[in-house]
């Protein structure tokens, strides 16, 4: 079975700029969250969709968005893009409802260079 | 306020040598416990996860951690390293009522000598 795939890996972008980051889970999973990658701030919660619905969103600004489709796929944009949104956008899926047995599966990140 | 912490940011460690891994958590419940690697340029990977029952839980690699409810700790450890261990190590948290949110500690970099 295929893992979570983000596309695209890598991505340079200028401030003021807006970037759209997508992610397909792994097949049958419905739940897709993500994550941002910092040296300075770690891993920080960025939100989740399931059944194209947000079900939890973490403490960022609302240039920080996100969107499910109807097939699992997930896309996250930043709008208006500032330095320190330089970051490893980390994917991960899992299979709802949340259940004692299941566990979120990452994908590899996309690298994202705001200059 | 509820955390996860990590003590230590650096391990170097010989190869062969044991390796343990230490990470403490403040939460008001007992959360559900991970631990996850990341080599260079990938994402995490899972190596084991406590949800209930026995407290010593064993994952991939030859790793395996212990859950102390008393000490409120999940540390990870591993008997014998091997060169290809070199990585980041990050334990982290989550609530079922949270849903799928994680919480992560901020991560501990083993260096393997040969």
């Amino acid at each position: 079975k295929a893992g979570v795939t983000q596309t695209p890996r890598y991505l340079i972008k200028t401030r003021g700029q807006q970037v759209t980051l997508s992610c397909s889970p792994i097949s049958g999973h419905r739940s897709v969250s993500w994550y941002q990658q910092t040296p300075g701030q770690g891993l920080q919660f960025l939100f989740e969709y399931f059944s194209e619905t947000q079900r939890n969103k973490g403490n960022f600004p609302g240039r920080f968005s996100g969107r499910q489709f109807s097939n699992s796929r997930s896309e996250m944009n930043v709008s208006t893009l500032e330095l320190g949104d330089s970051a490893l956008y980390l994917c991960a899926s899992s299979l709802p409802p949340w259940t004692d047995t299941d566990t979120q599966y990452f994908g590899p990140g996309t690298r994202l260079t705001v200059l | 306020a509820q955390s996860v912490t990590q003590p230590d940011i650096h391990i170097t460690v010989s190869e062969g040598a044991s390796l343990e891994l230490r990470c403490n958590y403040s939460y008001g419940a007992t959360p559900y416990l991970f631990w996850y690697v990341q080599s260079p340029g990938q994402g995490l990977q899972l190596l084991l996860k406590y949800f209930s029952g026995d407290t010593l839980v064993q994952g991939i690699k030859g790793f395996e951690a212990e859950f102390k409810r008393s000490q409120s700790s999940f540390n990870l450890r591993k008997p014998s390293v091997h060169w290809s261990d070199a990585a980041e190590y990050f334990c982290a948290v989550a609530f079922k009522a949270a849903g799928n949110k994680l919480t992560f500690g901020g991560g501990t970099r083993v260096l393997v000598k040969p």
